[in-house]
């Protein structure tokens, strides 16, 4: 099993672009997070998702989108990249019976 | 607001110098705390959860405890393959998604 995976590692962008970061999980679980770590804030809450076609705004949304077409996909969009936006994103599932969450290894954008 | 505040921010250890690591919480209702590593450039791997004041887990080295205000991580005669940032979370309340509230980390560093 790959666990979490997220697609692109890397990601240079300009003020104004678009981009979408990939997560994909195998271990059929129901929910999907995506977070944003910065230095000294800590991980913080971007949006997550109970199933599929589900999605909630976590603790910082604004400037993002997210999609969950498939249980197994958790797609985050960024119509607009601003700097204020350049950190490490990563991607994280759970499943209902069980409340750990299981972390992808990081995609690191940086919008210049 | 749940609130999560490790100390201290960084640590530095000898090997074999055995110390410990403080998560303190407030939290309206709390369901677990869940301790994670992280190395550099990597997404967090989990370690413990805890449930209820008074509970221990114990892992190799590590030992992880809890109070009804705060959890301590014990690393006992640590080696330096022990470095690495050490992240506490918490999830409260209710809901159906096991969103949790990360504190900012202890960095820790193992020396021979």
């Amino acid at each position: 099993n790959a666990g979490v995976t997220q697609t692109p590692k890397f990601r240079v962008l300009k003020t104004g672009q678009s981009m979408t970061l990939l997560c994909a999980q195998d271990m059929n679980h129901e929910y999907m997070y995506w977070y944003r770590q910065d230095p000294g804030m800590g991980l913080r809450l971007i949006h997550y998702s109970v199933g599929e076609g589900t999605t909630a705004k976590g603790e910082v949304p604004d400037g993002y989108n997210v999609s969950r077409l498939k249980k197994q996909n958790f797609l985050l969009g960024l119509e607009s990249a601003a700097p204020s936006q350049t950190s490490v994103y990563f991607c994280a599932s759970s499943g209902t019976s069980t409340v750990r969450q299981f972390f992808g290894p990081g995609t690191r954008l940086t919008v210049l | 607001e749940d609130q999560v505040t490790q100390s201290p921010e960084a640590l530095r250890l000898q090997e074999g110098e055995s110390s410990s690591l403080n998560c303190s919480y407030t939290v309206s209702g709390l369901r677990g705390l869940f301790w994670y590593r992280q190395d550099p450039g990597k997404g967090p791997e989990f370690l413990f959860t805890l449930y209820s004041a008074g509970e221990e887990k114990e892992k190799e080295r590590l030992k992880a405890t809890l109070t009804k205000k705060e959890s301590f991580l014990h690393i006992t005669a640590p080696k330096p393959e022990d470095s690495a940032t050490y992240l506490c979370a918490v999830q409260a309340g209710g809901g159906t998604a096991s969103k949790l509230t990360f504190g900012t980390g202890t960095r820790l560093q193992v020396t021979l």
